[in-house]
Order: C-alpha cells, then structure tokens, then sequence
C-alpha cells in the first residue's frame, strides 16, 4: 500500500525568507504524481504544484518549486519569499488512480 | 463558476439518522472523487466513479455508505445511521482522462453527529 509521511506538524517562517517542506512517500508502483496542496483555513484545496515521476527535471511554478528524489522516495517543497497569504495547511499526496496523502504541515508566516 | 460544487456545505443531524450530500464535479470530467478529512488530518480515499461505474471502494466505507453516481454527471454519498465517528469533512474531486494529474476539490460538506 501507498503511504506518505510529513514529518513536520507544524513550520513558521519570516516574511519574505524561504522554507521547505518535507514529504517522503513509499509505492512499488512506477507510474504516478506527486502533489502539493494548499488548503487555507476554511477555504477549500488548491494544487501548488505537482511532478509526474518519470521527470527528472524538478517541477517549478514561480515561488514554489520541489527537490524530486526518486531513488530516495521523497518530494520536497520550497517556497521562496514567503508571503503572508501562504499561510496554510500543505499537504503533500501521492497520485495515481487516486490520491494518498500526508498529514499535513501548518505553516505560519511571520511578518 | 465552473468549479466542483458540494452541497450541503454543513449538515448537523443527530445520531442514527440518515444523511445525504451532493457533489457537481466540472461537466466535462468523467471521473469523480469521494475523500473524508477529520480534524487536523490529512483526506483519506473513500471512493470514486468513472462515468457511471464505480470502480474502487476503501475498506473505510463501511456498508452504512453508499455512493452513486447515476447518469455520470453528479454524485451523492448516503451516510445511513451515522455515529459520532462519521463527523469530518467530506471532500469531492473531479479530473478528465484515466485520472493522472491534477484533482479538482470543491469546498466540502461538513459534517456534524451530536
């Protein structure tokens, strides 16, 4: 079975400054997504971004951008200049027919 | 709007009746999405429909779920006698094609068992 593991509950960061996420996953399986959501307090889930496992390259969308190790099983997320409005619960997930996700990660932005 | 619709978007019932919530995915995507999310979790997978055919249940849907999907536009998800441990948010997600990429969320059904 498909499991994924974020081990950070919880994750502040200055305004402005860089954070990154930890996600690690496990599957026997070769073709699947990994994804980032967003979900806002009260507010329903949005993709940040997402990588299909059979890119090397690592996927980017403006601010946000992920450290992709297959070998390692694991999907990093970094968000550059932080803002206040990416104050969320993130969660990673694992996709192929359907998706599994992590627990979560609650991150604060500091102004 | 053009986005996944879920109604109602809370329901408080009381323990042992039964409960019933909608879900429009976007009109041109055939496959549709049921996850529950409890407080501080992430969702878990309950279900989902290809078209009309339902193709995958998780063991978490006990018999006293049911879900259907009849002319493979909207679905509903039935909660016959709820408990106390069905309280969460129910989540709903469409995606065109074999179902690889991006799901689509609408904003959930919370759920309430006093």
């Amino acid at each position: 079975a498909q499991t994924v593991t974020q081990s950070q509950p919880e994750m502040s960061v200055q305004e402005a400054e860089t954070v990154t996420l930890s996600c690690t996953y496990d599957t026997s399986e070769s073709d699947y997504y990994l994804f980032w959501y967003k979900q806002p307090p009260s507010r329903q889930m949005i993709l940040v971004i997402r990588q299909e496992a059979y890119k090397q390259q690592n996927a980017t969308e403006n601010r946000f951008s992920v450290n992709f190790q297959k070998a390692a099983k694991s999907f990093s997320l970094k968000i550059s200049d932080s803002q206040l409005g990416d104050a969320a619960m993130y969660f990673c997930a694992w996709g192929a027919q359907k998706l599994v996700f992590g627990q979560g990660t609650r991150l604060t932005i500091n102004p | 709007d053009t986005g996944v619709s879920q109604d109602p978007r809370h329901k408080i019932t009381k323990r042992g009746q039964n409960v019933t919530f909608r879900c429009d995915p976007i009109s041109e995507h055939n496959r549709l999405y049921w996850y529950r999310q409890t407080l501080g979790q992430g969702p878990e997978f309950l279900t989902y429909f290809q078209n009309e055919a339902q193709l995958e249940k998780s063991r978490l849907l006990s018999d006293r779920f049911s879900a259907e999907r009849p002319k493979g536009s909207f679905s509903t998800l039935e909660i016959q006698r709820t408990e106390q441990g069905d309280s969460a948010m129910y989540l709903c997600a469409s995606i065109s094609g074999n179902g690889l990429g991006e799901q689509f969320f609408g904003p959930g059904t919370r759920l309430t068992v006093l």
